[in-house]
């Protein structure tokens, strides 16, 4: 089992919808976790942070499940502009492991 | 602006040479990291840096070296390059180690034949 596992998608929405992400982490004992976008062909970059409150960002909303491991990100209206890949980040044990992504294609 | 600079972006290497993908940044990060991605795969850590002076071997870390004489650079070596390091490789930095926000360079696409 992967350490930190994500659905590949792709998925296809239309503008101003609601979409949302799972990803599964594996540690019991993992400390931190993070959304990170990756444009197609450029590099990862902080989308952010998901603290064990739940915590929202403009129109990204990321919440952490403990219990069940794993944690989500919804993006609500939809724009051409979000179409990436998220990428599931999970730390612990003094170490950083990245889910494969979930691809995300926006479309008007 | 000041971030991340990788070099080369592209290369195209015959197995068994020798390459070094260079790396530079200007934010005065002490902690920097070198991953690789594969399709169907997450970031995998090669090596990382804390701080100048010091490295420490990540997840995949065979066939690869790395030195961090100083806090702006941070090489990364293929001493004899295989087809299986066909790769995309990014190089990182963050103050404040890997609970913090990581910054990438734009990547380096490596392919060995």
């Amino acid at each position: 089992r992967k350490e930190v596992e994500q659905d590949p998608g792709p998925f296809n929405v239309p503008e101003g919808a609601t979409v949302a992400f799972n990803c599964t982490y594996s540690n019991s004992a993992s400390q931190s976790f993070f959304w990170y976008r990756q444009d197609c062909r450029k590099e990862p970059k902080l989308l952010m942070s998901v603290y064990s409150s739940g915590n929202e960002d403009g129109r990204f909303t990321a919440q952490l499940n403990r219990a069940s491991q794993y944690i989500s990100l919804l993006i609500r209206d939809s724009k051409l502009s979000d179409s990436a890949t998220y990428l599931c980040v999970v730390f612990y044990g003094n170490k950083l492991v990245f889910g494969a992504g979930t691809i995300l294609r926006v479309k008007s | 602006i000041a971030g991340i600079t990788q070099a080369p972006t592209s290369q195209i290497l015959a197995a068994g040479r020798r390459m070094t993908l260079r790396c530079t940044q200007d934010m005065r990060h002490n902690a920097m990291y070198w991953y690789r991605q594969d399709l169907g795969l997450g970031l995998r850590l090669i090596h990382y840096s804390n701080t100048a002076g010091t490295t420490g071997k990540g997840e995949v870390p065979d066939g690869y070296s790395v030195s961090r004489a100083n806090t702006d650079d941070f090489p990364l070596t293929l001493a004899s390059a295989v087809p299986s390091q066909t790769s995309v490789y990014f190089c990182a930095s963050s103050e404040q180690g890997v609970t913090g926000e990581l910054f990438f360079g734009e990547g380096s696409r490596l392919t060995v034949l």
